[in-house]
Protein backbone atom coordinates (compact mmCIF):
# COMPACT_ATOMS: atom_id res chain seq x y z
CA UNK A 1 0.00 0.00 0.00
CA UNK A 2 0.95 3.49 -1.02
CA UNK A 3 1.38 5.84 1.76
CA UNK A 4 2.50 9.93 1.40
CA UNK A 5 3.73 11.89 4.40
CA UNK A 6 4.07 15.26 4.14
CA UNK A 7 6.50 17.51 6.73
CA UNK A 8 6.83 20.79 7.27
CA UNK A 9 7.35 23.70 9.63
CA UNK A 10 4.18 24.93 10.17
CA UNK A 11 4.92 28.43 10.30
CA UNK A 12 6.55 30.58 7.48
CA UNK A 13 7.18 34.17 7.76
CA UNK A 14 6.39 36.35 5.28
CA UNK A 15 9.12 36.79 2.34
CA UNK A 16 10.84 33.54 3.47
CA UNK A 17 11.33 30.50 1.50
CA UNK A 18 8.70 27.23 2.60
CA UNK A 19 10.45 24.16 2.42
CA UNK A 20 8.21 20.93 2.65
CA UNK A 21 9.20 17.11 2.56
CA UNK A 22 7.28 14.23 1.49
CA UNK A 23 8.34 11.01 2.66
CA UNK A 24 6.74 7.47 0.47
CA UNK A 25 6.33 4.23 1.57
CA UNK A 26 5.15 0.90 0.09
CA UNK A 27 6.50 1.89 -3.37
CA UNK A 28 9.45 1.27 -5.69
CA UNK A 29 10.97 4.13 -7.53
CA UNK A 30 11.71 3.94 -11.29
CA UNK A 31 8.15 2.65 -12.15
CA UNK A 32 7.12 5.12 -14.16
CA UNK A 33 4.89 7.54 -12.23
CA UNK A 34 4.89 11.66 -11.27
CA UNK A 35 5.31 13.02 -7.72
CA UNK A 36 3.30 16.58 -7.48
CA UNK A 37 2.01 18.89 -5.18
CA UNK A 38 -0.87 20.33 -5.06
CA UNK A 39 -2.88 23.13 -2.09
CA UNK A 40 -5.76 24.38 -1.02
CA UNK A 41 -6.52 27.54 1.29
CA UNK A 42 -8.60 27.39 4.11
CA UNK A 43 -12.10 26.82 2.49
CA UNK A 44 -11.71 27.19 -0.91
CA UNK A 45 -10.39 24.79 -3.85
CA UNK A 46 -7.61 22.61 -5.45
CA UNK A 47 -4.76 24.12 -6.78
CA UNK A 48 -2.33 22.42 -8.77
CA UNK A 49 1.47 23.31 -7.82
CA UNK A 50 3.69 20.93 -9.97
CA UNK A 51 4.92 17.56 -10.89
CA UNK A 52 7.90 15.83 -11.12
CA UNK A 53 8.66 12.56 -12.92
CA UNK A 54 10.85 10.17 -11.69
CA UNK A 55 13.51 11.07 -14.43
CA UNK A 56 13.58 14.10 -12.99
CA UNK A 57 11.28 16.26 -15.54
CA UNK A 58 8.97 18.73 -14.20
CA UNK A 59 5.79 20.62 -14.85
CA UNK A 60 4.89 23.77 -12.93
CA UNK A 61 1.82 25.75 -12.54
CA UNK A 62 2.66 29.00 -14.51
CA UNK A 63 1.27 31.15 -11.89
CA UNK A 64 3.91 29.97 -9.32
CA UNK A 65 6.46 28.67 -11.88
CA UNK A 66 8.76 31.93 -11.09
CA UNK A 67 8.83 30.71 -7.08
CA UNK A 68 8.65 26.75 -6.84
CA UNK A 69 11.00 24.02 -7.50
CA UNK A 70 10.38 20.21 -6.91
CA UNK A 71 13.19 18.06 -6.31
CA UNK A 72 12.72 14.25 -6.13
CA UNK A 73 15.29 12.37 -3.89
CA UNK A 74 14.46 8.44 -4.99
CA UNK A 75 17.52 7.06 -2.30
CA UNK A 76 15.45 8.86 0.52
CA UNK A 77 12.21 8.02 -1.33
CA UNK A 78 11.14 11.84 -0.82
CA UNK A 79 9.79 14.36 -2.79
CA UNK A 80 10.77 18.18 -1.88
CA UNK A 81 8.76 21.64 -2.50
CA UNK A 82 10.47 24.26 -1.94
CA UNK A 83 8.49 27.76 -2.14
CA UNK A 84 10.30 30.99 -2.14
CA UNK A 85 8.93 34.63 -1.41
CA UNK A 86 5.86 33.19 0.07
CA UNK A 87 3.28 35.75 1.19
CA UNK A 88 -0.37 35.39 3.28
CA UNK A 89 -1.66 34.12 0.03
CA UNK A 90 0.34 30.89 0.22
CA UNK A 91 -1.38 29.65 3.60
CA UNK A 92 -3.40 26.81 3.30
CA UNK A 93 -3.15 23.05 3.42
CA UNK A 94 -0.31 21.24 1.71
CA UNK A 95 -0.74 17.92 -0.21
CA UNK A 96 1.87 15.33 -2.30
CA UNK A 97 0.11 12.98 -4.48
CA UNK A 98 1.94 10.24 -6.52
CA UNK A 99 0.51 10.69 -10.13
CA UNK A 100 -0.01 8.51 -13.06
CA UNK A 101 1.44 9.19 -16.09
CA UNK A 102 -0.02 9.14 -19.79
CA UNK A 103 1.81 6.27 -21.43
CA UNK A 104 1.47 7.93 -24.91
CA UNK A 105 1.96 11.68 -24.29
CA UNK A 106 4.32 11.55 -20.90
CA UNK A 107 2.11 13.87 -19.57
CA UNK A 108 0.92 14.02 -15.79
CA UNK A 109 -2.42 12.54 -15.87
CA UNK A 110 -4.40 12.00 -12.25
CA UNK A 111 -3.44 11.50 -8.73
CA UNK A 112 -3.91 7.82 -7.25
CA UNK A 113 -2.85 8.61 -4.21
CA UNK A 114 -2.69 11.66 -1.80
CA UNK A 115 -1.05 12.32 1.73
CA UNK A 116 -3.19 13.96 4.24
CA UNK A 117 -1.66 16.79 3.84
CA UNK A 118 0.80 19.65 6.02
CA UNK A 119 -1.38 22.72 7.25
CA UNK A 120 1.48 26.15 6.46
CA UNK A 121 0.45 29.42 8.00
CA UNK A 122 2.10 32.71 6.51
CA UNK A 123 2.44 35.12 9.09
CA UNK A 124 4.72 36.99 11.03
CA UNK B 1 -5.51 26.92 -19.36
CA UNK B 2 -8.83 25.00 -19.55
CA UNK B 3 -10.89 26.54 -16.80
CA UNK B 4 -13.32 23.86 -15.11
CA UNK B 5 -17.17 25.11 -13.57
CA UNK B 6 -18.71 22.99 -11.54
CA UNK B 7 -22.39 23.43 -10.47
CA UNK B 8 -24.31 23.56 -8.52
CA UNK B 9 -22.25 24.54 -6.06
CA UNK B 10 -24.20 22.99 -3.83
CA UNK B 11 -26.13 20.07 -3.60
CA UNK B 12 -29.00 19.07 -0.75
CA UNK B 13 -29.86 15.63 -1.18
CA UNK B 14 -31.55 12.94 0.91
CA UNK B 15 -29.70 9.72 1.29
CA UNK B 16 -30.96 6.68 -0.56
CA UNK B 17 -31.29 9.75 -3.35
CA UNK B 18 -29.62 10.22 -6.65
CA UNK B 19 -27.35 12.97 -7.07
CA UNK B 20 -25.87 14.59 -10.22
CA UNK B 21 -23.25 16.92 -10.54
CA UNK B 22 -21.70 18.92 -13.69
CA UNK B 23 -18.65 20.06 -15.11
CA UNK B 24 -18.04 22.37 -17.84
CA UNK B 25 -14.86 23.02 -19.55
CA UNK B 26 -13.93 26.19 -21.48
CA UNK B 27 -12.53 24.25 -24.34
CA UNK B 28 -12.65 20.13 -25.34
CA UNK B 29 -10.69 17.99 -23.18
CA UNK B 30 -11.62 15.07 -24.47
CA UNK B 31 -12.13 12.35 -21.82
CA UNK B 32 -8.92 13.60 -19.78
CA UNK B 33 -10.90 14.22 -16.69
CA UNK B 34 -10.60 12.87 -13.22
CA UNK B 35 -12.92 12.95 -10.03
CA UNK B 36 -12.37 13.22 -6.72
CA UNK B 37 -14.00 12.87 -3.07
CA UNK B 38 -12.55 15.36 -0.46
CA UNK B 39 -14.14 15.16 3.56
CA UNK B 40 -13.33 17.66 5.34
CA UNK B 41 -9.44 17.54 7.05
CA UNK B 42 -8.36 14.39 4.93
CA UNK B 43 -7.34 14.58 1.38
CA UNK B 44 -8.59 14.52 -1.75
CA UNK B 45 -9.56 10.53 -3.03
CA UNK B 46 -9.66 9.18 -6.59
CA UNK B 47 -12.95 8.06 -7.80
CA UNK B 48 -13.41 8.12 -11.71
CA UNK B 49 -10.86 9.08 -14.11
CA UNK B 50 -10.93 9.00 -17.88
CA UNK B 51 -14.34 10.25 -17.27
CA UNK B 52 -15.98 7.32 -16.66
CA UNK B 53 -13.65 4.38 -14.97
CA UNK B 54 -13.83 3.75 -11.52
CA UNK B 55 -10.60 3.60 -9.20
CA UNK B 56 -10.20 0.78 -7.29
CA UNK B 57 -11.77 0.03 -4.61
CA UNK B 58 -14.55 2.99 -5.46
CA UNK B 59 -18.07 1.11 -5.38
CA UNK B 60 -20.43 1.09 -8.30
CA UNK B 61 -23.17 3.65 -6.94
CA UNK B 62 -20.48 6.44 -8.53
CA UNK B 63 -20.37 6.91 -12.09
CA UNK B 64 -18.84 9.29 -14.52
CA UNK B 65 -19.82 10.55 -18.46
CA UNK B 66 -19.41 12.43 -20.69
CA UNK B 67 -16.33 13.86 -23.22
CA UNK B 68 -15.40 17.24 -25.02
CA UNK B 69 -16.72 19.89 -23.04
CA UNK B 70 -19.59 18.33 -20.23
CA UNK B 71 -19.45 15.81 -17.65
CA UNK B 72 -21.51 14.25 -15.13
CA UNK B 73 -20.75 12.75 -11.36
CA UNK B 74 -23.57 10.67 -10.59
CA UNK B 75 -24.23 8.70 -7.11
CA UNK B 76 -26.64 6.43 -7.51
CA UNK B 77 -27.85 6.24 -4.10
CA UNK B 78 -26.60 8.33 -1.34
CA UNK B 79 -25.00 6.58 1.30
CA UNK B 80 -23.95 8.84 4.81
CA UNK B 81 -20.32 8.59 3.92
CA UNK B 82 -20.59 10.21 0.42
CA UNK B 83 -21.35 13.75 1.81
CA UNK B 84 -18.45 16.02 0.87
CA UNK B 85 -17.05 18.28 -1.68
CA UNK B 86 -16.32 16.77 -5.37
CA UNK B 87 -13.49 18.20 -7.64
CA UNK B 88 -13.24 17.41 -10.85
CA UNK B 89 -10.05 18.06 -12.26
CA UNK B 90 -8.55 17.69 -16.39
CA UNK B 91 -5.27 16.72 -17.34
CA UNK B 92 -5.44 17.41 -21.23
CA UNK B 93 -2.53 18.53 -21.16
CA UNK B 94 0.41 19.16 -18.61
CA UNK B 95 -1.48 21.78 -17.46
CA UNK B 96 -3.65 20.45 -14.54
CA UNK B 97 -6.57 22.72 -13.62
CA UNK B 98 -9.71 21.94 -11.21
CA UNK B 99 -13.25 22.60 -10.74
CA UNK B 100 -14.27 25.00 -7.88
CA UNK B 101 -15.92 22.36 -6.34
CA UNK B 102 -19.79 20.56 -5.53
CA UNK B 103 -20.93 20.62 -1.91
CA UNK B 104 -22.94 17.63 -1.34
CA UNK B 105 -24.95 18.02 1.74
CA UNK B 106 -27.94 16.38 3.90
CA UNK B 107 -30.63 17.66 2.85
Amino acid sequence: QVQLQESGPGLVKPSETLSLTCTVSGYSFNSGYYWGWIRQPPGKGLEWIGSIYESGSTYYNPSLQSRVTIFLDTSKKQISLKLSSVTAADTGLYFCARVVADSWSGYPKYSDYCGQGTLITVSS
Amino acid sequence: EVVLTQSPATLSVSPGERATLSCGASQSVSTNLAWYQQKPGQAPRLLIYGAYTRATGIPARFSGSGSGTEFTLTISSLQSEDFAVYYCQQYNNWLWTFGQGTKVEIK
